[in-house]
């Protein structure tokens, strides 16, 4: 099915550990980005990209490294986890910027200990 | 200053009542877009509507509609007899598209929780 795809569904991981969470979509969207969900916070934008090549930082960014050398694929990297980073990750991509809308992931749920 | 404000953190209705959603949003931008996402408990986000800042009809979708007011500028969500299956966290999103600098971001209100009770 056509969709963007997370992986993996669940993560613990301990302080300090590193891990890259999997993003890809077959729908050849050029605009993809990470959000992280946190209660009563709503989603916040991590870190996002217009392209291939190009990646951007959006409102958290601090922790959390990305790249894009495919337009399918877009991973989130935690350098050096931290209890703070224990939350819900989304990706989501679309065909454009500003008014298309927008297609989810189902969600990484990660826990740092 | 948040963006989109969802002031309801938490209602709760008995089956069959209507129930509506506020969403007041903030904006320089003359062209944005509005949306809503459901959240049902197995977490994922579902797409409602979403609604260009051109375009002020009220929309209707079988048992969801929405209000969109430029003036106030809210955009809120009602649902017209409630059911069980209605429960969920519900958020609202601005995309503004003339700003370079915040082009594609979308803004999260902080949703707001649902319970319909049978």
């Amino acid at each position: 099915n056509a969709g963007v795809t997370q992986t993996p569904k669940f993560q613990v991981l301990k302080t300090g550990q590193s891990m890259t969470l999997q993003c890809a979509q077959d729908m050849n969207h050029e605009y993809m980005s990470w959000y992280r969900q946190d209660p009563g916070m709503g989603l916040r934008l991590i870190h996002y990209s217009v392209g291939a090549g190009i990646t951007d930082q959006g409102e958290v960014p601090n922790g959390y490294n990305v790249s894009r050398s495919t337009t399918e694929d877009f991973p989130l990297r935690l350098l050096s986890a931290a209890p703070s980073q224990t939350s819900v990750y989304f990706c989501a991509s679309s065909y454009s910027m500003g008014g298309a809308s927008y297609t989810f992931g189902s969600g990484t749920r990660l826990t740092v200990v | 200053a948040q963006k989109v404000t969802q002031a309801q953190t938490e209602i709760s209705v008995v089956e069959k009542e209507d129930v509506t959603l506020d969403c007041v949003y903030e904006t320089r931008d003359t062209t944005y877009y509005l949306f809503w996402y459901k959240q049902p408990p197995s977490g994922e986000l579902v797409f409602l509507i979403r609604r260009n800042s051109f375009d002020e009809q009220n929309e209707i979708s079988g048992r969801y509609s929405w209000n969109f007011q430029k003036s106030t500028s809210s955009f809120n969500f009602t649902i017209t007899a409630s059911q069980v299956v209605d429960s969920a966290v519900y958020f609202c999103a601005l995309s503004e598209v003339n700003r370079g600098s915040t082009l594609g971001r979308l803004y999260f209100g902080r949703g707001t929780q649902l319970t319909v009770w049978p």
